[in-house]
């Protein structure tokens, strides 16, 4: 167990709908990052929040937000779903003056 | 931006043989490079990492060298167990401490022959 939570572990969805995907970083850690990994993408870094302020931003599509909270964690939004948003989302956290991640145990987005 | 490459995409290996799986980088400001190993549906799994002030490191049966002339670094897995089977990914970033983003390599399928 990595101390990184996320829920939900299942979501099955619809074209065009909206879903939230939910982290919570292990206690201390400041930064937050999520992960997107597709059969045939692989792992693709989609965007980082480091104590409530975006850090870094990857390959996100304009369809997807995210936010950090004042208590640390964060939300993944994604809207408009496409089929091919269907995949395993991570985040990882990762403490102050460090740079090792730690992976939560993903949510798996299935849009139908 | 980084790219990462990383060879073989599969390996199998006799119990108790050695694997070594390569990655090679691009962008000469990479410090840092963990390892991480993925069981099927299951998180990715931190199992040892490098920063670019070291050659190499080594944790019981795993160990990782980093050649930063060549921009190439590579898993050694010694005496290997079924139970090594997996996914295993390397990475790389620009490390400094508030913007760690981790460029992954395409994966190694491991697979161990009892």
């Amino acid at each position: 167990d990595s101390g990184v939570t996320q829920t939900p572990k299942h979501l099955i969805t619809a074209t065009g709908q909206r879903v939230t995907l939910r982290c919570s970083p292990r206690s201390g850690d400041l930064s937050v990052y999520w992960y997107q990994q597709s059969l045939d993408q692989g792992l693709q870094f989609l965007i980082q929040y480091y104590n409530g302020e975006e850090r870094a931003k990857g390959n996100i599509l304009e369809r997807f937000s995210a936010q950090q909270f004042p208590d640390l964690h964060s939300e993944l939004n994604l809207s408009s779903l496409e089929l091919g948003d269907s995949a395993l989302y991570f985040c990882a956290s990762s403490g102050a003056g460090t740079d090792t991640q730690y992976f939560g145990p993903g949510t798996r987005l299935t849009v139908l | 931006g980084e790219n990462v490459e990383q060879h073989p995409s599969t390996l199998s290996v006799q119990e108790g043989d050695s694997a070594v799986i390569k990655c090679t980088y691009s962008d000469s400001a990479s410090n840092y490079f963990p390892w991480y190993k993925q069981e099927l549906g299951k998180r990715p799994q931190l199992i040892i990492d490098i920063r670019s002030n070291v050659g190499e490191k080594k944790d019981q049966r795993i160990a990782v060298t980093l050649n930063k002339t060549a921009k190439h670094f590579s898993l050694h897995i010694t005496e290997t167990q079924p139970e090594d089977s997996a996914v295993y990914f390397c990475a790389a970033s620009n490390s400094n401490f508030g913007n760690e983003k981790l460029t992954f390599g395409t994966g190694t399928r491991l697979t161990i022959i009892p």
